[in-house]
């Protein structure tokens, strides 16, 4: 059964580094989604990825985050200058056309010191 | 604004002891509800979707019920593998597909 991966699960890095979480999507999908998860609280939506462009960000994607999907398999989240409060476990999704179902890959746990 | 609360925060059953699950939702014109079940430190794994008031899926154990402010998600006779936290979520008419998650139920079932 296909599936969503993300690699690393987990990462760490120190305090204004940047990291890239990388997210292989569903083969023929083409809606793809960040959300975050900070540990105890809710599923947060990021941002949503539709034909090479942003469809949708919430507040929590500033300036310092960025998204790509720089051939045909892969997405990327990019944080420029990571902050403590980054640290969460971040999570891919992906969406065939048409069909209503993000189906979620395992999460990449980010840990910033 | 979309919003989801989830009700109880934790729930403990015995083994065979059913129950229900809630989630109150307030959206600008519904495009689903979606069950997800998470593990510790996994992702959401999908369950159901419902789009209209009236609409019932089941699935083994689950069932999941929808009305215009809430949805159920049922449990019948539960087993200890069935412990897990169970999210809610919507999907709003003003979005391009974003979920709008619950603060999520953690079931305990023990034997």
């Amino acid at each position: 059964e296909p599936e969503v991966t993300q690699t690393p699960s987990h990462q760490v890095t120190q305090m204004g580094q940047e990291v890239i979480l990388r997210c292989v999507p569903i083969s023929n999908h083409l809606y793809f989604y960040w959300y975050r998860q900070i540990l105890g609280q809710k599923v947060e939506f990021l941002v949503s990825f539709y034909n090479n462009e942003i469809s949708e960000k919430s507040e929590i994607f500033d300036d310092q985050f960025s998204v790509e999907r720089p051939d045909g398999s892969n997405f990327t989240l990019k944080i420029r200058s990571t902050k403590l409060e980054d640290s969460a476990m971040y999570f891919c999704a992906s969406m065939a056309q048409g069909g209503g179902v993000q189906f979620f890959g395992p999460g990449t746990r980010l840990t910033v010191l | 604004e979309d919003q989801v609360t989830q009700s109880p925060e934790a729930l403990r059953l015995q083994e065979g002891e059913s129950s229900s699950l809630n989630c109150s939702y307030t959206v600008s014109g519904l495009r689903g509800l979606f069950w997800y079940r998470q593990d510790p430190g996994k992702g959401p794994e999908f369950l159901f979707t419902l789009y209209s008031a009236g609409e019932e899926k089941e699935k083994e154990r689950l069932k999941a019920t929808l009305t215009k402010k809430e949805s159920f998600l049922h449990i019948t006779a539960p087993k200890p593998e069935d412990s897990a936290t169970y999210l809610c979520a919507v999907k709003g008419g003003t979005s391009y597909g974003k979920l709008t998650f619950g603060q999520g139920t953690i079931l305990t079932v023990h034997p």
